[in-house]
């Protein structure tokens, strides 16, 4: 039982344009998200995060929105540039009990072509 | 700045034998995580250490697996015996506070096959 859910497994697009990757959870007690990038053959590495307090958070080329009456979230990568494919994991916290257990998206491939 | 040190990066194993994956945290960080990647899974965490005191062991799917933080800067997953379900990418990652808002930095694995 997935409680954090990314419906799509790959995305394309093209370089300079908009990529929106989307994340979506079932479990209400969650308040804290992050996203992490991973490279073919390394770990994952952090990207942004954002609390159940705020509805957006930014960072250079990279923003989080969050909505929570929805239980969904997306990262907006704007321009995308081509060194930005990986595969890009949602994750959540704050479902009580183990505060540094993060419950993790099976991850969106993205390609971003030249 | 050294990352965390994971090794080895491929371990090829058969059946039944004893596996050791070894962790070196970046220094400086009290918070230890065992990861385990799987296609059907994902991400999923076996065991974290704070002040290499195990604190969440529950995500360890058996008795076979065991984990270890004999001090601040080494840890060892172990599988014994091993079985090809077995076979995964396990991630070691630390962070430096104890806090779930501290961003993990995760080693770069070591992709486990159980013949």
């Amino acid at each position: 039982d997935q409680q954090v859910k990314q419906n799509s497994p790959s995305l394309s697009v093209q370089e300079g344009r908009i990529s929106i990757l989307n994340c979506d959870y079932t479990n209400s007690m969650f308040d804290y998200f992050l996203w992490y990038k991973k490279y073919p053959a390394e770990g994952p590495t952090f990207l942004i995060s954002i609390s159940s307090i705020k509805d957006k958070n930014e960072d250079g080329r990279f923003t989080v929105f969050l909505n929570k009456s929805a239980k969904h979230l997306s990262l907006h990568i704007v321009p995308s540039q081509p060194g930005d494919s990986a595969v890009y994991f949602c994750a959540a916290s704050g479902d009580g009990g183990n505060n540094r257990k993060l419950i993790w998206g099976l991850g969106t491939s993205l390609a971003v072509n030249p | 700045d050294a990352g965390v040190i994971q090794s080895p990066r491929h371990e090829v194993t058969e059946m039944g034998q004893e596996v050791t994956l070894r962790c070196k945290p970046i220094s400086g960080h009290n918070s230890l995580f065992w990861y385990r990647q799987t296609m059907m899974r994902g991400l999923e965490l076996l065991i974290y250490f704070n002040n290499n005191v195990p604190i969440d062991d529950s995500g360890m799917p058996e008795d076979r697996f065991s984990a270890k933080m004999p001090n601040a800067s080494f840890s060892t997953l172990k599988i014994q015996p091993s079985e090809p379900r077995d076979s995964a990418v396990y991630f070691c990652a630390s962070s430096g506070l104890h806090s779930r808002n501290s961003p993990l930095h995760f080693g770069n694995g070591t992709r486990l096959t159980v013949t």
